[in-house]
């Protein structure tokens, strides 16, 4: 049973430029969340997906944006990068019971130049 | 203040100590606590997940919630060098906004 998988595994951008993010669920999960962890730090919520509409978001601009298919995969995507957006991306997925529990991607990292 | 607050580390034991890991939170709002571990270059993996106050056991893990003080534990009984990790406490109001603490490193060494 395949757990949540993203891809790719590293990047490397330049300021200014978008980058996409992908993701797909742990196999029976509908509801995926993207977070962003930099170095030496815990993850932070960016977003939540479910039903393929955001349904709760962080405290990140709207530089960050994502989107969710109808086979529950998820994108994230984030326009006009800055240094500071170099990061460990990191996509978990839950089912639909009352507050089950996330699990973890192995995350894309993100390195901005 | 941080939500979340965890010691960093790195805390350095030899195998077969018994560990102890913490956390103090400050928002009374939050209803579930976990416990995720982060091995480098992975994404972290759950280890413990509770609820109410009180103790919860899984193997050479457990996880003790104290909502009073706003503390939480976590307790590894007889260490491996494969414990070895990043150890990330975590928690939860409401839907999928989880609160991380920045992690303590912990060294087993053998």
């Amino acid at each position: 049973d395949a757990g949540v998988t993203q891809s790719p595994t590293h990047l490397i951008k330049t300021r200014g430029q978008q980058v996409t993010l992908r993701c797909s669920p742990k196999s029976g999960h509908d509801t995926v969340s993207w977070y962003q962890q930099a170095l030496g730090q815990g993850p932070q919520f960016i977003f939540q997906y479910y039903e393929e509409e955001e349904r709760q978001r962080g405290n990140f601009p709207d530089r960050f944006s994502g989107h969710q298919f109808p086979n529950y995969s998820s994108e994230l995507n984030v326009n006009a990068l800055l240094l500071g957006d170099s990061a460990l991306y990191l996509c978990a997925s839950r089912d639909g019971q009352f507050n089950s529990p996330l699990h973890f991607g192995n995350g894309t990292r993100l390195t901005v130049t | 203040q941080k939500e979340v607050e965890q010691d960093p580390g790195p805390l350095s034991v030899p195998e077969g100590a018994i560990v102890s890991l913490n956390c103090t939170y400050s928002n009374s709002a939050f209803q579930y606590f976990m416990w995720y571990r982060q091995y480098s270059r992975k994404g972290p993996e759950l280890l413990m997940y509770t609820y109410s106050s009180g103790n919860k056991e899984d193997g050479r893990f457990t996880a003790q919630v104290d909502k009073s003080s706003k503390y939480i534990s976590l307790f590894i009984r007889d260490s491996q060098p494969s414990d070895s990790a990043t150890y990330l406490c975590a928690m939860l109001e409401y839907g999928n906004k989880l609160v991380f603490g920045a992690g303590t490193i912990l060294r087993v060494k053998s």
